[in-house]
Parts: C-alpha cells; structure tokens; sequence
C-alpha cells in the first residue's frame, strides 16, 4: 500500500520568510501526489497536484513543489509567507491500484505564521 | 456551484443514539467518500462508493454503514453511536479519471457523549 510521510506536526515561519513543508512518499509504481489545504473550521482545499507531467508544480496562492523520485519527495514551498497561509496542510498519494483517485492522506503539518 | 453539501454541521448525540450524515454533490462525480478526521491522525477513510449502488470498506468501516442509492448522495450511518465516534467527518467526490483530486465537503462536527 501508497503511504506519505509529513514530517514536522508543526511548523512556524516568520511573515515574508520561506515556507517548507515536507512530504515523502512510498509506492511501488509512479504515484500522483497532491497537496491540500485546510483552514480552520472549513474542508480541504487542492493546492496542487503532480500527475506525472513537469517535476515542478505550481498551485494557487503562490505554493508550488517538486517532485524528486530520488529522495522519494514531494516538498511544498512558497518564497514569501503571508499571514493568510496560517491552516493545516496535507500531503496524499493516489492509490493507482484501484483504477480511481482513491488518495491516502498524511497526519498533516500545521503552520503558524509569526507576525 | 454547491459542489459538495454536508448536512448537519453539528451534531451532538448521547451514546447508543443513532443518526445518518448526509453529503450531497452536483458535479456528476462517479466516486465518493467519507473520512473521518482526528488529531494527529490526519484523515481515515471510512467507506468509499464507485457509483450509484456500489460501497466499499475503507480503513476504519467499524461502526459505520453507508448508502449510495442515488448518484449524487452518499449517506454514512452510524447505528449506535460511541464516544470514539466524536470526529469531525468529511464527505469527498471526485471523477473516475485519475489525477483530478477530490472536493470536499466543509464537515460535519459531530460529539457523542
């Protein structure tokens, strides 16, 4: 079975710092890798996605990462944070297996952002 | 766009009750899920359908049961409910194509006591 790894419960960056949030992967076969967002009290939301196109993947609100088969990675980063990217994030893995987008979701990274 | 509905937001139940979660999506989406989400735990499938008239057991199915009678609901049941079931629950949709992520529902906070 597709698993993901999100190290770091919790992560604190200062405003205008860089944002990293790592996620690693174990699978078998080429996985698709998804990044969500959550905010408080409100469901998850698709960040970005990587579905075996370009290794480097942009999403909304100025996110992207890059997927490494080497290190078996799949980091979000953003140059600059904002006080508004405070939420939860996850990392998941689709399981190809099944023939749909059954994803296995990481325990997720909380991020505070530091006035 | 509705996207995908849950109903209720909150629910407190005493222990032994029942109740049925409601999700409902707009977007023709083949598959649907429920997850529950705790602490530190990130999200657990529970159940998933593949379309109208098909469930399946996700990873943590115990104590729940489902039901996909039209395409575009998908009702998570829990018949005696247990304070272990405290979670806040999470309704997802997508297409069969691969590669397209789910929606997901804003939850449904529930408490058993």
């Amino acid at each position: 079975a597709q698993s993901v790894t999100q190290l770091g419960s919790h992560v604190s960056v200062s405003e205008g710092a860089l944002v990293l949030l790592r996620c690693n992967y174990s699978s078998s076969v080429p996985p698709y890798l998804f990044w969500y967002v959550q905010y408080p009290n409100q469901g998850l939301q698709l960040l970005l996605k990587y579905t075996s196109a370009a290794t480097l993947v942009k999403g909304i609100n100025g996110f992207e990462a890059e997927f490494k088969k080497s290190e078996t990675s799949f980091h979000l980063t953003k140059p600059s944070a904002h006080m508004s990217d405070a939420a939860e994030y996850f990392c998941a893995v689709s399981d190809l297996h099944f023939g749909n987008e059954k994803l296995t979701f990481g325990t997720g990274t909380r991020l505070t952002i530091i006035p | 766009n509705a996207g995908v509905t849950q109903t209720p937001k909150f629910r407190v139940l005493k222990t032994g009750q029942s109740m049925t979660l409601l999700c409902a999506q707009d977007m023709n989406h083949e598959y649907m899920y429920w997850y529950r989400q705790d602490p530190g735990m990130g999200l657990r499938l529970i159940h998933y359908s593949v379309g109208e008239g098909t469930t399946a057991k996700g990873e943590v199915p115990d104590g729940y049961n489902v039901s996909r009678l039209k395409k575009q609901n998908f009702l998570l049941g829990l018949e005696s409910a247990a304070p272990s079931q405290t979670s806040v629950y999470f309704c997802a949709s997508s297409y069969s194509v691969t590669g397209e992520g789910y929606t997901f529902g804003s939850g449904t906070r529930l408490t058993v006591v």
